[in-house]
């Protein structure tokens, strides 16, 4: 069975404490791996898109990789506006996400 | 900035009524999904639709579910007979012909009494 988890649930931060989230994975035929940006009552907010093993981007404060069973998203010196759930969904070739059940951060000021 | 939208917010409806969702994807997109999230819970496929017809459903869209593009901005889905365990959080994503990345609206709140 296709299984996406992220680690850890939840995470608190000091402003400017640097961390990373991860995403795991088991799955058949994998086409992609997104990070999206979800705040509370609103929908997902696409952030990267990785497709092979050891490709990275960045985008502000953040960078995402990519290995071959899982992806890291590290946050750097985070401010208090990056508090969010962040999701990791994984794109099979059925055309279909596969979500992960977030990790909520919350960022301190 | 393009922008996938969906209509209601909220939507308030008693057991075994029908409801109906409404999405308007990015206009220039093919593809067009459905997504639910129970509060505090995974974000889970429910659909696929292209080219006027499903390509992909999950377990979840049984028979008391329904998609549809009545006319060519909006995409619309159909609960014919809603259940307690309906309620939920429904998202609509549309995506280019070319790119994988899919994007999603701000979402429909449901909540069946």
């Amino acid at each position: 069975e296709d299984q996406v988890t992220q680690s850890p649930e939840a995470l608190r931060l000091q402003e400017g404490e640097s961390s990373s989230l991860n995403c795991s994975y088991t799955v058949s035929g994998l086409r992609g791996l997104f990070w999206y940006r979800q705040d509370p009552g609103k929908g997902p907010e696409f952030l990267f898109t990785l497709y092979s093993a050891g490709e990275e981007k960045e985008k502000e404060r953040l960078k995402a990789t990519l290995t071959k069973k899982e992806s890291f998203l590290h946050i750097t010196a985070p401010k208090p506006e990056d508090s969010a759930t962040y999701l990791c969904a994984v794109l099979l070739y059925g055309q279909n996400f596969v979500f992960g059940p977030g990790t909520r951060l919350s960022v301190l000021p | 900035e393009p922008e996938v939208t969906q209509t209601p917010s909220h939507q308030v409806t008693q057991m075994g009524q029908e409801v109906i969702l409404r999405c308007v994807p990015i206009s220039n997109h093919l593809y067009f999904y459905w997504y639910r999230q129970i509060l505090g819970q995974k974000v889970e496929f429910l659909v696929s639709f292209y080219n006027n017809e499903i390509s992909e459903k999950s377990e979840i869209f049984d028979d008391q579910f329904s998609v549809e593009r009545p006319d060519g901005s909006n995409f619309t889905l159909k609960i014919r007979s809603t259940k307690l365990e309906d309620s939920a959080m429904y998202f609509c994503a549309s995506k280019e012909g070319l790119g994988e990345t899919q994007y999603f609206g701000p979402g429909t709140r449901l909540l069946v009494l």
